[in-house]
């Protein structure tokens, strides 16, 4: 079983909708929660950042960790066709600067 | 800044053929990784560095060696290329200063195809 699972998809929305993405993952150890973006052919870019447990809003894009459930979220409101791209999670172990990598979504928004 | 670099872009390789993977930024990051990215398998690690003269394992180091001997490079050495080695490599750096932890920055990937 992978330290972090994530459903690949892919995932088709309208524009203008929620995009729900989640992330389970199994090492309790994990204290540092990450959502990248890559778009097609590129290197991925951090998007989200959270410690522990708890809500992260950034203007369109929302981050939830529950870590009781070894859970994390994360939404994108008012979809763009721009939001297209893959994205992946990442989680590293406090005093860890090793990323665990879930497979990652791909999503795509149609306008 | 340029960030992280990465070069070649692209590269075919024959099976046995070696090569090296060049990986450099200008942001003074002290931690230097190389991950390989593979469809539904994410990015896994392959080696990685929290400073010049250090260096430890990955997820994935077989097949693959590195050195740091600057801050800016890290590059990634494949010693007999193997067609399982087709991928897309992608070098990421980050400050090790403050409360920064897992804001990796990518460099752009390179491509690598061994027939």
């Amino acid at each position: 079983q992978k330290e972090v699972e994530q459903d690949p998809g892919p995932l088709s929305v309208p524009e203008g909708a929620i995009v729900s993405l989640n992330c389970t993952y199994s090492n309790s150890a994990f204290q540092y929660f990450m959502w990248y973006r890559q778009y097609s052919r590129k290197g991925p870019e951090l998007l989200m950042y959270t410690y522990s447990s708890g809500n992260k809003e950034d203007g369109r894009f929302t981050a939830q960790v529950d870590k009781s459930s070894k859970y994390i979220s994360l939404f994108i409101r008012d979809s763009q066709p721009s939001d297209s791209a893959t994205y992946l999670c990442a989680m590293s172990a406090r005093n860890d600067y090793k990323l665990s990598f879930g497979a990652g979504t791909t999503v795509t928004v149609r306008a | 800044n340029a960030g992280v670099t990465q070069t070649p872009k692209f590269q075919v390789l024959k099976t046995g053929q070696s090569m090296t993977l060049q990986c450099a930024q200008d942001m003074n990051h002290e931690y230097m990784s190389w991950y390989r990215q593979d469809p539904g398998m994410g990015l896994r690690l392959i080696h990685y560095s929290v400073g010049a003269g250090i260096t430890d394992q990955g997820e994935v180091p077989n097949g693959y060696n590195v050195s740091r001997s600057t801050t800016e490079d890290f590059p990634l050495r494949l010693l007999s290329a193997a067609p399982s080695q087709t991928s897309v490599y992608f070098c990421a750096s980050s400050s090790l200063r403050g409360r920064s932890e897992g804001e990796q920055f990518f460099g752009p990937g390179t491509r690598l195809t061994v027939l």
